[in-house]
């Protein structure tokens, strides 16, 4: 299947500061990619869906201020987490869509630890 | 909105033993079905998806899930587990026309022992 990358795979950061995570789609061209967040033992929950060339789409609760997503290219989408906090702490697992077939391929994982 | 159930959390079977994680979920529309795959440390893969027509779908590794459209459900099941099966897996809904967004169940953790 199709391989979705994403770095870096965990990041300790001092809170107030911001960070960036990068999502890749390697083999294949994602129009369409998604940032998912998910707590211990707990399911994923979507933040946003990331569309190359415009603004993501924001899921309700999710402030866009905070964590801001830019899909450049139809091979990268990144999450940067502005001004950090604990409560920020968590795994962010992005996927990105490949229209042929109609299937999302998920990436890694990013443990995001923040001090 | 749409909701998505797996009411078994954890799982505990012995090699050999045949397996049925249940699936349900809460949209009246049309849906798209997907079982995904968490082995540890691994990212999540797909192990089958249920778009249209025959709702007996098989997927990779021996895993099978069936549509009953009538109790909003779509169970997974595998005849025969294996130690390697031990994993997390996941049940996840799409509406159609919604965005291509999927909405996720809470997770079923199943552990195979030998």
């Amino acid at each position: 299947g199709a391989v979705v990358s994403q770095h870096p795979s965990r990041v300790i950061c001092k809170s107030g500061t911001s960070v960036k995570i990068e999502c890749r789609s390697l083999d294949f061209q994602a129009t369409t990619m998604f940032w998912y967040r998910q707590f211990p033992k707990k399911s994923l929950m979507l933040m946003a869906t990331s569309n190359e060339g415009s603004k993501a789409t924001y899921e309700q609760g999710v402030e866009k201020d905070k964590f801001l997503i830019n899909h450049a290219s139809l091979t990268l989408s990144t999450l940067t987490v502005t001004s950090a906090h604990p409560e920020d702490s968590s795994f962010y697992i992005c996927s990105a869509r490949e229209s042929r077939p109609d299937t999302q391929y998920f990436g890694p994982g990013t443990r995001l630890t923040v001090l | 909105a749409q909701s998505v159930s797996q009411h078994n959390h954890h799982v505990i079977l012995s090699e050999a033993a045949s397996l049925e994680l249940g699936c349900n979920y809460s949209y009246g529309g049309t849906v798209n079905l997907f079982w995904y795959v968490q082995y540890p440390g691994q990212h999540l893969q797909l192990l089958l998806k249920y778009f249209s027509g025959d709702p007996l779908v098989k997927g990779i590794k021996g895993f099978e899930a069936e549509f009953i459209k009538s109790k909003f459900s779509f169970n997974l099941r595998k005849p025969s587990v294996q130690w390697s099966d031990t994993a997390e897996y996941f049940c996840a809904v799409r509406i159609t026309g919604g965005g291509n967004k999927l909405t996720f169940g809470t997770g079923t953790q199943l552990k195979v022992e030998l």
